[in-house]
């Protein structure tokens, strides 16, 4: 099975703009997760969907929003953007039976804030 | 709230040497326990979870709830071993997504 796809891998943008990601899971899974790691805090989780709803929610601010769509795929957006949101955005995947925890995760995608 | 914390930044030991990559959390539930791996240029991948009670890669990690700890062993370290390893801790049931520590960087020395 190929394995969990993001796109781009490496985006730059300017303050205040927005961004979105996006993610694909492994075939058959259908829980994706997002993270952000980053230097100072190190992989933080954002949110993750199962079944085109959000299931959880971590503390980050509304900013940062997401989505999933009929075929498990995932998109993450980032309104506003500040330096502060510059990082390395995780996308994982999960199946269903396995335990949401057993992820599987993608190559990330490289922001830049300037 | 919970918390994984990975004391080590940086552990180097020699080729066959013991290495132990430390792990405590704290959590008020039933934790599930996880060590993630990343190898470099490499994306991160599950290396071994506690219910499991797997050995993987000759790596073993035993839960302590009375320490609150998931301490990651290999009796002889390999070269290949050198990457960066991530403690994590799930609620049971999957709320509240992955809590990761900052990681460990294990360097094999030859």
């Amino acid at each position: 099975k190929a394995g969990v796809t993001q796109t781009p891998r490496y985006l730059i943008k300017t303050r205040g703009q927005q961004v979105t990601l996006s993610c694909s899971p492994i075939s058959g899974h259908r829980s994706v997760s997002w993270y952000q790691q980053t230097p100072g805090q190190g992989l933080q989780f954002l949110f993750e969907y199962f079944s085109e709803t959000q299931r959880n929610k971590g503390n980050f601010p509304g900013r940062f929003s997401g989505r999933q769509f009929s075929n498990s795929r995932s998109e993450m957006n980032v309104s506003t953007l500040e330096l502060g949101d510059s990082a390395l955005y995780l996308c994982a995947s999960s199946a269903q039976g396995q335990g949401v925890h057993e992820q599987y995760f993608g190559p990330g995608t490289r922001l830049t804030v300037t | 709230a919970q918390r994984v914390t990975q004391p080590e930044k940086l552990l180097s030991v020699f080729k066959g040497a013991p290495v132990e990559l430390k792990c405590n959390y704290s959590y008020s539930g039933s934790p599930e326990l996880f060590w993630y791996v990343q190898y470099s240029r490499q994306r991160l991948q599950l290396l071994l979870r506690h219910i499991s009670r797997e050995s993987i890669k000759g790596f073993t990690a035993d839960l302590n709830k009375g320490e609150t700890s998931f301490h990651l062993k290999k009796p002889f370290a390999q070269e290949e071993d050198s990457a960066m390893y991530y403690c994590a801790l799930g609620a049971r049931g999957g709320a509240d997504g992955l809590t990761f520590g900052k990681g460990t960087h294990l360097i094999i020395q030859p």
